[in-house]
């Protein structure tokens, strides 16, 4: 199995920062990789696929990029609507497997 | 606008069953892979099960093989899991959501919101 490791698990920061989300995976997953946001008590959201390619009308202060085995999503200016849990995906092979998660919160 | 909306949902006793259903509207059922992903309460998402568009290839998380089956009916726009011998460790918030092809190794768009399962005696 492709085990999918992020970082940090908290990422404390204010309105304005750039942040940047890491993703590494056990093995090479080319770009096979989706990022996600979750708000509490709601479902998932794609952000990006393919590492870097932008989901249609997801703002583009979020970027990914990466290959291989070494992902990154970055967000440029964080805003108030982007408090909130961002998981990574590989979608490689089975099992389908996510990242812990990394938890955005207010400074 | 493509929806997904879970129902199924609920308590049950460890070693019991229970059958999660998704209604899909909003675009061609049957072209597209779909799947079921699952959290536990305060932690992660993990996937589950996956199944193509045709149905013909199903996979399953080594947790629920051979406990879970995944299936569609593309005359009702459904996809279901029927869940068997319910442990403790599968409670969860259960989601469904699409794949954006007819292949099941893919991301995850959209998602349903969710219906909760919850074993426990």
């Amino acid at each position: 199995d492709i085990q999918m490791t992020q970082s940090p698990s908290t990422l404390s920061a204010s309105v304005g920062d750039r942040v940047t989300i890491s993703c590494r995976a056990s093995q090479s997953i080319s770009s096979w990789l989706a990022w996600y946001q979750q708000k509490p008590g709601k479902a998932p959201k794609l952000l990006i696929y393919k590492a870097s390619s932008l989901k249609s009308g997801v703002p583009s202060r979020f970027s990914g990029s990466g290959s291989g085995t070494e992902f990154t999503l970055t967000i440029s200016s964080l805003q108030p609507d982007d408090f909130a849990t961002y998981y990574c995906q590989q979608y490689n092979s089975f099992p389908l497997t996510f990242g812990g998660g990394t938890k955005v919160e207010m400074k | 606008e493509v929806q997904l909306l879970e129902s199924g949902g609920g308590l049950v006793q460890p070693g019991g069953s229970l059958r999660l259903s998704c209604a899909a509207s909003g675009f061609t059922f049957s072209s597209y892979a779909m799947s079921w992903v699952r959290q536990a309460p305060g932690k992660g998402l993990q996937w589950v099960s996956s199944i193509s568009a045709s149905g013909g290839s199903t996979y399953y998380a080594d947790s629920v093989k051979g406990r879970f089956t995944i299936s569609r009916d593309s005359s009702k726009n459904t996809l279901y899991l029927q869940m068997s011998s319910l442990r403790a460790e599968d409670t969860a918030v259960y989601f469904c959501a699409k794949s954006p092809v007819a292949a099941a190794d893919n991301w995850f768009d959209p998602w349903g919101q969710g219906t909760l399962v919850t074993v426990s005696s």
